[in-house]
């Protein structure tokens, strides 16, 4: 069955602690994105990924970074830069429609992260 | 001003009521436009993308509008499981990224 798997469902982080959250699909999706929920707030895109080896800020990129050395996959760390984490994070993908995405994106079922 | 706005809601209507959410989007070249379900606590699902000659599934009819830009969508015979957070969504060929709204929440009574 084809789809995005994130984990783990929750996370708790600790002061000074990086933690990273996984992200995975098999829809064969070249596109990739990261999205940070906070209660009441629309989605706001930290990274994405149009292409393996390459990924571009979105517009709440400090405190996070993010890797792409596999298609499948689009691993987001959370570093100790980031001083609130505490939100829901979505993990999206899509495919792509020429040099430009625009078409539906297809979310993992979330992690949750909390500060000890 | 936000790129796309919705009116947070709630709207509470009863069972078989007919309920209308608008989406206003700031940026005339705007591309592509989708309407998202989000349960509570739940990862967003696409509903439906909205077509410029607007389109309908089942109960559920998107319409754009683009001289004015908005988009809309109506729900006919309201169910109770319509209950959820309805995102707006406009794909930015700008920035090449999806824009949501913070989203209209509609809370079906029996």
């Amino acid at each position: 069955d084809g789809g995005i798997t994130q984990s783990p469902k929750y996370l708790f982080r600790k002061e000074g602690q990086n933690v990273t959250l996984s992200c995975e699909q098999n829809l064969n999706h070249d596109a990739m994105y990261w999205y940070r929920q906070d209660p009441g707030q629309g989605l706001r895109l930290i990274y994405y990924s149009q292409i393996v080896n390459d990924f571009q800020k979105g517009d709440i990129a400090e405190g996070y970074s993010v890797s792409r050395e596999k298609k499948e996959s689009f691993p987001l760390t959370v570093t100790s830069a980031q001083k609130n984490p505490t939100a829901f994070y979505l993990c999206a993908s899509s495919i792509l429609s020429g040099e430009t995405s625009n078409q539906p994106q297809h979310f993992g079922d979330g992690t949750r992260l909390s500060i000890l | 001003r936000k790129e796309v706005e919705q009116d947070p809601g709630p709207f509470n209507v009863p069972e078989g009521a007919t309920v209308a959410f608008n989406c206003t989007y700031s940026n005339s070249a705007s591309q592509s436009f989708f309407w998202y379900r989000q349960d509570c606590r739940k990862e967003p699902k696409l509903l439906m993308s909205v077509y410029s000659s607007g389109n309908e599934d089942g109960r559920f009819t998107a319409q754009l509008n683009r001289a004015s830009q908005y988009i809309s969508l109506l729900i006919r015979d309201s169910k109770l499981s319509d209950s959820a957070t309805y995102l707006c969504v406009v794909f930015s060929g700008n920035t090449g990224k999806l824009i949501f709204g913070q989203g209209t929440t509609l809370q079906v009574k029996p």
